[in-house]
């Protein structure tokens, strides 16, 4: 059983530019959450995705928006990037409500 | 609006000595509540998932109660190993909505030789 996995792990980008972060649910599950943690503090939730409809947003602007696909992989889009969407982003994944949330290894975003 | 506060926000202990990392929420209406590890970096680990209706969950060295009405939970680790240096971080999931975690700033331990 192979569990979440993100990619790429880092990426540098320009203040201005789009970017797209994507990750591979742990197999059979079909809840995917994204999270935004910067230095020094603790993860904050952006969205969740279950059986590829958003059920659930946090407080983030609509430049953040994401897609989950048939088979429970998820992509986040963030436009119009600005320095303090510097973060790792993690995303996690669950067999439904109420269970378990795994996390993935994250990706480390800087924008410049 | 749920806060969760994590205490003490950093420890530093020599090998071998038990541990007991607190956390307290504002919110007591919740599913569950999970512990997780973070390495320097690096993703989350989960380490005990703690239901509403739950007391305690262990897992090896790990102890994790829950009193839902007092907002707290505590992780205790038991003999404490230079490999547990990490952050830990508590999460309560709001009930009523989607299960989203809300995290504390976590607690960040050191265990020296």
């Amino acid at each position: 059983e192979t569990g979440v996995t993100q990619s790429p792990t880092h990426l540098i980008k320009t203040r201005g530019q789009q970017v797209t972060l994507r990750c591979s649910s742990q197999s059979g599950h079909n809840t995917v959450s994204w999270y935004q943690q910067a230095l020094g503090q603790g993860p904050q939730f952006i969205f969740q995705y279950y059986r590829e409809e958003e059920n659930g947003r946090g407080n983030f602007p609509p430049r953040f928006s994401g897609l989950q696909f048939p088979n429970y992989s998820s992509e986040l889009n963030v436009n119009a990037l600005e320095l303090d969407d510097s973060a790792l982003y993690l995303c996690a994944s669950k067999k439904g409500l109420n269970t378990e949330a795994f996390f993935g290894q994250g990706t480390r975003l800087t924008v410049v | 609006k749920q806060e969760v506060t994590q205490i003490p926000a950093a420890l530093s202990v020599p090998e071998g000595e038990n541990l007991v990392l607190n956390c307290s929420f504002t919110d007591s209406a919740i599913y569950n509540l999970q512990w997780f590890r973070q390495d320097p970096g690096k993703g989350l680990t989960s380490l005990l998932l703690i239901q509403s209706s739950q007391r305690e969950q262990t897992s090896g060295r790990l102890n994790a109660s829950l009193d839902k009405s007092s907002g707290r939970s505590t992780l205790y680790i038991a003999a404490s190993q230079p490999g547990d240096s990490a952050t830990y971080l508590c999460a309560p999931a709001p009930s009523g909505g989607y299960n989203k975690l809300i995290f504390g700033a976590g607690t960040r331990l050191a265990v020296h030789p």
